[in-house]
């Protein structure tokens, strides 16, 4: 099994510009959690779907960020309008239901200027 | 007061050195506890799960104290290569959601 995967890896962009974050999960994981890292402010959870309904969105920021879980194995982040204070790691993680254990992507590391 | 408190570190130790961290949660009705690591750069990964007797996985033991609301990572004989951040993670709820700590940091020096 591939694991979580994530693109980009790496994103650079200007603020304004609007910003697609993809994760695919890890076959037969039906929860899927979207969390961001700084430095600041540690690891942060944004959302997390079961068996792709979102069942906690509290910890997105605002109403720029938005996420989908269009079928059981893939979902999007999306930040529209992107700003500077946006810049962090976000991760996607999908979780084996038998044991609780979080399985997390790489991370896709953005920069807003 | 956030839900899971960790101490920052650094903590710097010479190889060979016995070191140990905490972590505590404010929710009682916590159901279950891990340590993730994280290593500089990377995503983090499950190290061990913590169960309520403890459990020992080689140099690392875990513990859990429910009545003062803290679980414990004691690594032995540390190495250069458990160098990393260690992060205290909390089921708080019966759903999938788990809190993580800020982490600690260790650095293992020669």
């Amino acid at each position: 099994d591939a694991g979580v995967i994530q693109s980009p890896r790496h994103e650079v962009t200007e603020m304004g510009q609007e910003v697609t974050l993809r994760c695919k999960l890890i076959s037969g994981h039906n929860s899927l959690f979207w969390y961001r890292q700084t430095m600041m402010r540690g690891l942060e959870l944004l959302i997390y779907f079961n068996n792709n309904v979102p069942i906690d969105d509290s910890g997105m920021p605002e109403d720029r960020f938005s996420a989908k879980m269009p079928n059981a194995s893939f979902s999007t982040l999306k930040i529209q309008p992107s700003e500077p204070r946006d810049s962090a790691v976000y991760f996607c993680a999908s979780n084996d239901a038998n044991t609780g254990e979080l399985f997390f992507g790489e991370g896709s590391r953005l920069t807003v200027l | 007061r956030k839900e899971v408190e960790q101490d920052p570190g650094p903590f710097n130790v010479p190889e060979g050195a016995t070191v140990a961290f905490n972590c505590t949660y404010s929710n009682s009705a916590s159901q279950s506890f891990f340590w993730y690591r994280q290593d500089c750069r990377k995503e983090p990964k499950l190290l061990m799960s913590v169960y309520s007797s403890g459990n020992e996985d080689g140099r690392f033991t875990a513990q859990l104290n429910r009545a003062s609301q803290y679980i414990s990572l004691l690594i032995r004989d540390s190495k250069l290569s458990d160098s990393a951040t260690y992060l205290c993670v909390v089921n708080s709820n019966a759903g999938n959601m788990l809190t993580f700590g800020g982490g600690t940091r260790l650095m293992v020096k020669p």
